[in-house]
């Protein structure tokens, strides 16, 4: 069975600086790896997700996330935040492979903070 | 293009009465996903349904039961309200139920039970 660890509850961090938002998994097989984000009084919407191929995958607002598969870990970075970037982020895995959605494990979170 | 949608945006019951939450999903969508979001438990995965058939479900007790209707809207029945049942619900629908077809999250209910 697959879990998911998010380190850090709450980050935050001051306008303009770089931020990384930490994801640990663990699975005896292989994975894929999502990073959703949840801005406030909203649904969830996926930031980027890591299939297969490049380890390296980025979104349109500036993340990134790599998939580091000796170190099981899917940390999400962004060189420069803005305020619009607050919201809450969750990274989640899956078994590869897998058709059925419900397959997909959700870490708890980490809620990124801007200060201006 | 519309998006998911779902009501009511606030329920409020109490220990032992049922609930029904529905959603709409986006146009041409014919899978529908269900999930919990628990203050500090994250998400997590109710019921998923495509082509109007129940095609699996999280782990939870069978007094969390749903449907889909011939039109993909689907809704979600919780019987025997229990407090820990107070959480945000999240409606998701996606072109087919695969991995690589990505869901699109509605802004859920919010289901309080006192």
């Amino acid at each position: 069975a697959q879990s998911v660890t998010q380190l850090d509850s709450q980050v935050p961090v001051f306008e303009e600086a770089p931020v990384e938002l930490r994801c640990n998994y663990s699975s005896s097989v292989s994975v894929y790896l999502f990073w959703y984000v949840q801005y406030p009084n909203q649904g969830l919407q996926l930031l980027l997700k890591y299939l297969s191929g490049s380890t390296l995958v980025e979104s349109i607002n500036g993340f990134e996330a790599e998939f580091n598969k000796s170190q099981t870990s899917f940390h999400l970075r962004k060189p420069s935040v803005h305020i619009s970037d607050t919201a809450e982020y969750f990274c989640a895995v899956s078994e590869s492979g897998y058709s059925s959605a419900s397959k997909i494990i959700f870490g708890s979170g980490t809620r990124l903070s801007i200060r201006p | 293009e519309a998006g998911v949608t779902q009501s009511p945006t606030h329920l409020i019951k109490t220990r032992g009465q049922q609930a029904t939450l529905r959603c709409s999903p986006i146009s041409g969508h014919t899978s529908v996903y269900w999930y919990q979001q628990a203050l500090g438990l994250g998400l997590q995965f109710l019921l998923w349904y495509d082509e109007g058939e129940e095609r699996n479900r999280g782990n939870f007790p069978p007094r969390f039961s749903g449907r889909q209707f011939p039109n993909y809207s689907s809704e979600l029945n919780v019987n025997a309200l229990e407090l820990e049942d107070s959480a945000l619900y999240l409606c998701a629908s996606s072109l087919a139920g695969t991995l690589a077809d990505t869901q699109y999250f509605g802004p859920g209910t919010r289901l309080t039970v006192l």
